[in-house]
């Protein structure tokens, strides 16, 4: 079973500048969760998706970050225009939703970490 | 609210040693429990977790964990680290809503295994 994508690896932007990621989550998993996470610290949910539909988004700077999943698949997660303490590794992760009574496992891809000078 | 304390931020260890790193957490209902590693420039890799029934979890690599509801804890344990088990290690909760599941993480342990 193929893991969680996610590209770039690794940006490099000046301040001000947009930048994107992009994630792919394992097949069949509806829930998709986007996390930053800054260096020292642990991971901080940016936003929730079930399916195409947005579960949690609020601890989601909305001045200047976006994230969609139109098809309910792959997800998009937008930073315009960057500040210098937007650097962190942006973590993509998806679940399965279970059954009443149950809870997901969530499944993590490698990050994407951001610089930015 | 749910709030996750990892009480020790720095944990070195000699190899072969035992070990457990603390995590106690707040909430106002009930929750589940996990464990993950992450390994230097990795993603967060599942190490176990508590649902429901025996207080023991039993996870990967040797390790295992125990709830204790009255004390709110969840500490992770292993009997003898090997300089492989040298990684960040982040404890997590979450609660399950009509719409999905709440994660909350904590700041992270970073374990360093000595050799």
């Amino acid at each position: 079973e193929a893991g969680v994508a996610q590209s770039p690896r690794y940006k490099i932007i000046e301040k001000r500048q947009s930048v994107a990621f992009w994630c792919n989550p394992i097949s069949g998993h509806a829930t998709l969760y986007w996390y930053q996470q800054i260096l020292g610290q642990g991971p901080k949910l940016l936003i929730q998706f079930q399916n195409n539909g947005v579960v949690d988004d609020s601890q989601l700077p909305k001045d200047r970050f976006s994230a969609e999943r139109l098809k309910g698949v792959d997800s998009t997660l937008k930073i315009q225009p960057a500040k210098l303490e937007d650097s962190a590794v942006y973590l993509c992760a998806s679940s399965y939703r279970g059954l009443a009574g149950t809870t997901d496992t969530q499944y993590f891809g490698p990050g994407t970490r951001l610089t930015v000078l | 609210a749910q709030s996750v304390t990892q009480l020790d931020s720095q944990v070195p260890v000699f190899e072969e040693a035992p070990v457990e790193l603390r995590c106690n957490y707040s909430s106002s209902v009930s929750v589940y429990l996990f464990w993950y590693v992450q390994y230097p420039n990795q993603g967060l890799q599942l190490l176990l977790k508590y649902l429901s029934g025996s207080t023991l979890v039993k996870g990967i690599n040797g390790f295992e964990a125990e709830f204790n509801k009255s004390q709110t804890s969840f500490h992770l344990r292993k009997p003898s680290v090997h300089i492989s088990d040298t990684a960040e290690y982040f404890c997590a909760v979450s609660r399950r809503l009509n719409t999905g599941n709440q994660f909350y993480f904590g700041t992270g342990t970073s374990l360093t295994v000595i050799p």
